[in-house]
């Protein structure tokens, strides 16, 4: 199994440009997840998917943030237009039954630096 | 609404030592779910334990164990004869079962350990 797969690993970009990041969920899992990690404010929930339909966005910092999930086996975060404060680290990750108490598994996560 | 609590900023230990990590969690829900995820300094995420709210039973594994506590809220990891290689940042995270959340982690702001050889 190739666990959770994100592109890209890093990612740098100018101020006011899309940024668009991709995630692979492990085949099977019901449950997806975007997370930011930044110093300041720790691992943050962004929003859940389950079976391909968001249950809760309330985690997006504002309308330049949006997420789909399209089918079972992808998803994308999109920052639109970017600003130097979203530099951070975003995972995804995803759980087979999230809601039955399993765990999450993380992909390695892109480090996003907005210049 | 939950909330996880780790109380540890940061913790340094000599290699041998044990160590015990703390998290407290809140939670109106009768059923919940109890995590610890280890972050090596790599980056990535990775799952250690699981525990639900019936089970209080102790676990060891090697020279991990976890004591949760329902009476004080509390899910603490301890490391027995610390390595190196145990130097990470953990995270206590903590998952509703019933309700809107169910599901949805929230994880505590993570204990940085550092093992000093």
């Amino acid at each position: 199994d190739a666990g959770v797969i994100q592109s890209p690993r890093h990612e740098v970009t100018e101020m006011g440009q899309e940024v668009t990041l991709r995630c692979k969920p492990i085949s099977g899992h019901n449950s997806l997840f975007w997370y930011r990690q930044t110093m300041m404010r720790g691992l943050e929930l962004l929003i859940y998917f389950n079976n391909n339909v968001p249950i809760d966005d309330s985690g997006m910092p504002e309308d330049r943030f949006s997420a789909k999930m399209p089918n079972a086996s992808f998803s994308t975060l999109k920052i639109q237009p970017s600003e130097p404060r979203d530099s951070a680290v975003y995972f995804c990750a995803s759980s087979p039954l999230a809601d039955r108490g399993t765990e999450a598994f993380f992909g390695q996560g892109t480090r996003l630096t907005v210049v | 609404a939950q909330k996880v609590t780790q109380a540890q900023t940061e913790i340094s230990v000599v290699e041998k030592e044990d160590v015990t990590l703390d998290c407290v969690y809140e939670t109106r829900d009768t059923t919940y779910y109890l995590f610890w995820y280890k972050q090596p300094p790599s980056g990535e995420l990775v799952f250690l334990i699981r525990r639900n709210s019936f089970d209080e039973q102790n676990e060891i594994s090697g020279r991990y164990s976890w004591n949760f506590q329902k009476s004080t809220s509390s899910f603490n990891f301890t490391i027995t004869a610390s390595q190196v290689v145990d130097s990470a940042v953990y995270f206590c995270a903590l998952s509703e079962a019933y309700n809107t959340n169910a599901g949805k982690s929230t994880f505590g702001d993570g204990t940085t350990l550092t093992v000093k050889p």
